[in-house]
């Protein structure tokens, strides 16, 4: 069975800073992808960023990157320029390529971006 | 694109009474619906993957006859809660998913629905 394990529950900085959240996954599946999704106050659950367990590349859509390191079964999340919008739950997550398409979640990060 | 919808918001009910939270993906065909509940400051925890026409899936722990879980349409799944009690308060999410949108494994999300069971 997958888990996922971010071993920060909390983090805090000032805004236009950059910061990093960890996340770290088991499995013994080849193909796979991994994502990084945002819940905010509102509670509605934002996909941020993804990335396919078979591109070396690591993902990127704006402020937001990852890095991917395969081998260490890590996926970590950087957030750069953080703006307050960016306070919310990090949730990292795991999905097979195959069978349920289940996703495995990680127990979160709850990141304050602070003016 | 790829919205879900998901209504009541928020519902208030007495213990003992059943209720039904519906989840519906609006703009694409979902072929598989999921269910999780998410307690305060917690992750999410599934409790069922359903496939349009086929019973639902249910994780280990998850109480078969007190959560059904209908899906009935691809477009369309439902979660009543049975003979509701105060433990069963939380907030239920439900996601979809499409072979035809997003990447594999990809959920759309609903806003959830807040139960509370006095």
């Amino acid at each position: 069975a997958q888990t996922v394990t971010q071993s920060q529950p909390e983090m805090s900085v000032q805004e236009a800073e950059t910061v990093t959240l960890s996340c770290t996954y088991d499995t013994s599946e080849n193909n796979y992808y991994l994502f990084w999704y945002k819940q905010p106050p509102s509670r509605q659950m934002i996909l941020v960023i993804r990335q396919e367990a078979y591109k070396q590349q690591n993902a990127t859509e704006n402020r937001f990157s990852v890095n991917f390191q395969k081998a260490a079964k890590s996926f970590s999340l950087k957030i750069s320029d953080s703006q307050l919008g960016d306070t919310a739950m990090y949730f990292c997550a795991f999905g097979a390529n195959q069978g349920a398409q289940k996703l495995v979640f990680g127990q979160g990060t709850r990141l304050t971006i602070n003016p | 694109g790829a919205v879900v919808s998901q209504h009541p918001s928020w519902v208030i009910c007495k213990s003992g009474t059943s209720v039904k939270i519906e989840c519906r993906s609006l703009d694409f065909q979902a072929t598989t619906m999921f269910w999780y509940r998410q307690f305060p400051k917690q992750s999410l925890m599934l409790m069922a993957t359903s496939n349009e026409g086929s019973k639902a899936t249910y994780e280990q722990g998850v109480e078969k006859d007190k959560f059904l879980i209908n899906h009935a349409s691809l477009t369309l799944s439902t979660l009543t809660v049975t003979s509701a009690h105060p433990e069963d308060s939380s907030f239920y999410i439900c996601s979809a998913s499409s072979v035809d949108r997003g990447s594999v494994n990809e959920q759309f999300f609903g806003p959830g629905t807040r139960l509370t069971v006095l």
